[in-house]
C-alpha cells in the first residue's frame, strides 16, 4: 500500500512563474492537509481539505495561494506568480475521514526553489 | 504566545548520554499529542504518540502533564543515528488540524 505520493520531489521556478505542487493520498484516504517549511522554521499547517471541498484554510496566505482535491486526480496546491520568499518545502500527509485523534503520516514533500 | 513552544537547542550530547526535551502548550482543549522526528531536509516522521499515562517505546518515553499543559520527550542510551530535529505535536480541538512546534535539534557525538 503506497504512502502518500507527493511530486515533483524539486520544482524550480523563476519570480512570476506559477508553481503546481501534486498530492496523492493513501489509497482509501479522502481527506488531504497541506503544510509549509520554510527554512530554519517549523512545519505550519496551510489548508485541510477532503474531495472537492475546503475545510480550513486558516493557514492559507490570502493572495496567491489556492488549493483544490477534485473528485478525481491529486490535490493541487497553487502558487500564481512566485516569490523568493515562497521557497519552502511544501508538505502533503493525507486521512481517512474519521481520523479522529490520530496522527499524520506525511509525503516526501516537494521543495520549491524561486528564483 | 505561541501555540506549541519548544527549545530549539541544539542539544550537544555524548554517546550514551540520557537527554530530555521539554515542550509546552496553550490551548487547553488539545485532544492528542505526539512526538515527530525530522532528519534533515526529509518529511517529519511519527516517533511516538503521548498518552497521558506516560508511554514508553525502547529507549524512548514520552510524558503529559495535562495540568501544566507540557509534554516531554526522554531519551536513554543516546545512539548517534537518535541525531535529529524533534517536533513537538499537538492535535488541536476538534482533532483536524496538528500544531507544530518548531522542534528541538539533537546532535549525539561519538
Amino acid at each position: 500500500n503506497a504512502g502518500v505520493m507527493q511530486n515533483p520531489r524539486h520544482l524550480v521556478r523563476r519570480r512570476g512563474q506559477e508553481a503546481r505542487l501534486r498530492c496523492s493520498p493513501m489509497k482509501g484516504h479522502s481527506h488531504v492537509y497541506w503544510y509549509r517549511q520554510l527554512p530554519e522554521e517549523g512545519l505550519k499547517f496551510m489548508v485541510y481539505l477532503q474531495k472537492e471541498n475546503i475545510i480550513d484554510e486558516s493557514g492559507m496566505p490570502k493572495e496567491r495561494f489556492s488549493a483544490e482535491f477534485p473528485k478525481e486526480g491529486p490535490s493541487i496546491l497553487r502558487i500564481q506568480q512566485v516569490v523568493r520568499g515562497d521557497s519552502a518545502a511544501y508538505f502533503c500527509a493525507s486521512s481517512p475521514p474519521t481520523r479522529g485523534n490520530s496522527p499524520l503520516h506525511f509525503g516526501n514533500g516537494t521543495r520549491l526553489t524561486v528564483t | 504566545r505561541k501555540e506549541v513552544e519548544q527549545d530549539p537547542g541544539p542539544f550537544n550530547v555524548p554517546e550514551g548520554a540520557t537527554v530530555a526535551f521539554n515542550c509546552t502548550y496553550s490551548n487547553s482543549a488539545s485532544q492528542s499529542f505526539f512526538w515527530y522526528r525530522q532528519d534533515c531536509r526529509k518529511e517529519p516522521k511519527l516517533l511516538m504518540s503521548v498518552y497521558s499515562s506516560g508511554n514508553e517505546d525502547g529507549r524512548f518515553t514520552a510524558q503529559l502533564n495535562r495540568a501544566s499543559q507540557y509534554i516531554s520527550l526522554l531519551i536513554r542510551d543516546s545512539k548517534l543515528s537518535d541525531s535529529a530535529t524533534y517536533l513537538c505535536v499537538v492535535n488541536i480541538g476538534n482533532g483536524n488540524k496538528l500544531v507544530f512546534g518548531a522542534g528541538t535539534i539533537l546532535r549525539v557525538k561519538s
